[in-house]
């Protein structure tokens, strides 16, 4: 089956326009993370999906960081009025299960490459 | 909060030879998942090996090894035979125990390790 997929792969804006960055995951994952990667940097956290409730949006850098999942299954991440500090690549990863006793492996898309001019 | 460091920014061997990256975390937790990702140029983030704390066994996944040294809070990956493909990114990262919290993994900055032929 298909991977989680993300588009698009590189997006270029210029500083003060919104972007939204597209996820799909993998069918049927319950759990949905969006990570932020920095040029040479390991990927931080920034907000957590079970279905399409948002557990978890502490690792949003501000207000202009938005995420919806209004459907439990395709997610977007959207950015508005960009500034250069928000260049990086955003990953999305999904995951099977979120709760019990079993862990499950989070599968990573490719990733958007963000550049803000 | 958790941290992880990987105190090695690059390496790099000959094709072959036997390779260990070192990677350090700091918790206060008791109950944890340790994990090695590798991101080759693509930046597809793939799973190496993962270990749970509680297991005193080493993980071992074909030619990938680790070392988890609980005490000491250390989690070495020992690559053997290592081979072209596996130059890339090698990421280690810490989740809380899923009763715990939300699943979200805490990165390294990585080392990039390269195998040359």
């Amino acid at each position: 089956g298909a991977g989680v997929s993300q588009s698009p792969r590189y997006k270029v804006a210029k500083r003060g326009q919104d972007v939204a960055l597209r996820c799909d995951p993998i069918s049927g994952h319950v759990s949905l993370f969006w990570y932020q990667q920095a040029l040479g940097q390991g990927p931080e956290f920034l907000t957590y999906f079970q279905n399409e409730a948002q557990l978890d949006k502490s690792g949003l850098p501000s207000d202009r960081f938005f995420a919806e999942r209004p459907e439990g299954s395709v997610s977007t991440l959207k950015i508005q009025r960009t500034q250069q500090e928000d260049s990086a690549v955003y990953l999305c990863a999904s995951s099977l299960v979120t709760s019990g006793f079993k862990l499950d492996t989070q599968y990573f898309g490719p990733g958007t490459r963000l550049t803000v001019l | 909060a958790q941290t992880v460091t990987q105190s090695q920014p690059e390496m790099s061997v000959q094709e072959a030879e036997t390779v260990t990256l070192s990677c350090t975390y700091d918790t206060s937790e008791n109950n944890y998942y340790l994990f090695w990702y590798k991101q080759p140029p693509s930046r597809q983030m793939i799973l190496v090996i993962r270990q749970e704390a509680y297991k005193q066994q080493n993980a071992t996944e074909n030619r990938f090894s680790v070392n988890f040294q609980k005490a000491a809070k250390s989690f070495s990956l020992k690559i053997s035979d290592s081979q072209l493909g596996d130059t890339a990114m090698y990421f280690c990262a810490f989740m809380k125990h899923l009763l715990q919290g939300a699943q979200k993994l805490v990165f390294g900055q990585g080392t990039r390790l390269t195998i040359n032929p």
